[in-house]
């Protein structure tokens, strides 16, 4: 099943706009991880933060993160037509192992 | 250095035949993990092996099994094909013993159609 819930579901922005995604989970975790997903493709880390972080950057992503409403947020700024893909959120469901748990993910659409 | 690679990548199967994907994981990397990836459930956590013990599984039927082999290197098997099995398969490896420290890289997939 899954952990979280990503929001919107599909996003449509023009080139040079900011994205910004939302992903609520369900039990405590130790961290929280984005990945991005080209069409049919692996998916590839981009940012962890840990539950005792409230943010965190890495280039032009933003990531934001709320343990007391269970949600993160991830902002893409000045968006190119190269992160077109589909962004997941994935917890680490308290379970202490290599199991991640994935949110339903954002389809993001960056128009020239 | 190379990064994860699973083979094949597309493969078609019919039902009731059984299929068997190979993921080699990043040099150095001990634990591996599968996910299945369907339009339907999303990605969805099939197991977890490291150093050659399965230490994690999903809600996934007996037909689903995997192992790991001494070089890290790791195999899922699907036996009794079925039509739900279509997905796309994908291996992920990681450095960390725990997500505690790290993420996960992950293969670019085995694409499974079931006809």
């Amino acid at each position: 099943s899954q952990q979280g819930e990503e929001d919107p579901q599909a996003l449509s922005i023009q080139e040079g706009e900011n994205a910004t995604m939302n992903c609520s989970y369900k039990t405590s975790i130790n961290n929280l991880q984005w990945y991005r997903q080209n069409s049919g493709r692996g998916l590839v880390h981009l940012i962890l933060i840990r539950s005792n972080e409230r943010e965190k950057h890495s280039g032009r992503l933003r990531v934001t993160l709320d343990t007391s409403k269970k949600s993160s947020s991830l902002l893409i700024t000045a968006s190119r037509a190269a992160d077109t893909a589909s962004y997941f959120c994935a917890t680490d469901a308290n379970t202490g192992f290599q199991k991640l748990v994935f949110g339903t993910g954002t389809r993001l659409l960056v128009s020239p | 250095k190379a990064g994860v690679t699973q083979t094949p990548r597309y493969l078609i199967k019919t039902r009731g035949q059984q299929v068997t994907l190979s993921c080699s994981p990043i040099s150095g990397h001990r634990s591996v993990s599968w996910y299945q990836q369907t339009p339907g459930q999303g990605l969805q956590f099939l197991f977890e092996y490291f150093s050659e013990t399965q230490r994690n599984k999903g809600n996934f039927p007996g037909r689903f099994s995997g192992r790991q082999f001494s070089n890290s290197r790791s195999e899922m098997n699907v036996s009794t094909l079925e039509l739900g099995d279509s997905a796309l398969y994908l291996c992920a490896s990681s450095l960390a013993w725990t997500l505690l420290t790290g993420e996960l890289f992950f293969g670019e997939g085995s694409r499974l159609t079931v006809l």
